[in-house]
């Protein structure tokens, strides 16, 4: 158990829906990071947030945006959902941004987009 | 921009034998370098890291060298065990310790 929680586990929904993934990081950890994996583009990392703020953009597409709230849990949000979004999504945390830091990841979301 | 390149797989090995599962990064400054392995239905788990030139990580008697000179973090491990199976990915972070990582490679160990 790494400590990072996911919810929900898996999530099952139809094109042009709106969902919300929700991530709790390490107890201590300020750094938030989401990633996407999937058959076609592996792992590929999506947006970084550290003590709330975003610090670093990835591959993320205009329809997912996400937050980290002053209790330091992240929401990614994805709208507008095409069959193309279906993946697992994970969190992870780390205690700073360095990139020295070992990152802990959660057990993942994953997003079935019928 | 930065990049890891690991051997395709999957690669299958009987228990007990050698296992090496190379990896080659193109990056600018010093990033650091993780092995990272996922096992079925789960998400990463950190396998060991280095963060500087000539560092070995060594974990579960898995190790790998940071070689700066050939740009390179192989994972090596002298016995493998049934319990080895999983999907293993090299990955550097850079700026913001945002991690890259390589395709994967999948190693299946037959008893």
């Amino acid at each position: 158990d790494s400590g990072v929680t996911q919810t929900p586990k898996h999530l099952i929904t139809a094109t042009g829906q709106r969902v919300t993934l929700r991530c709790s990081p390490r107890s201590g950890d300020l750094s938030v990071y989401w990633y996407q994996q999937s058959l076609d583009q592996g792992l590929q990392f999506l947006i970084q947030y550290y003590n709330g703020e975003e610090r670093a953009k990835g591959n993320i597409l205009e329809r997912f945006s996400a937050q980290q709230f002053p209790d330091l849990h992240s929401e990614l949000n994805l709208s507008s959902l095409e069959l193309g979004d279906s993946a697992l999504y994970f969190c992870a945390s780390s205690l700073t941004e360095w990139w020295t830091d070992t990152q802990y990841f959660g057990p993942g979301t994953r997003l079935t987009v019928l | 921009g930065n990049s890891v390149t690991q051997m395709e797989g999957p690669v299958t090995l009987s228990e007990e034998a050698f296992l090496t599962i190379n990896c080659t990064y193109t990056a600018t400054g010093y990033p650091s370098l993780f092995w990272y392995v996922q096992y079925p239905g789960e998400g990463l788990q950190l396998l060991l890291k280095a963060t500087k030139a000539d560092d070995k990580g060594s974990n579960k008697g898995f190790e790998a060298t940071y070689r700066k000179e050939t740009t390179s973090f192989h994972l090596e491990k002298g016995s493998v065990q049934v319990s080895d199976s999983a999907v293993y990915f090299c990955a550097l972070s850079g700026g913001y310790n945002k991690l890259i990582f390589g395709a994967g490679t999948r190693l299946a160990v037959h008893p």
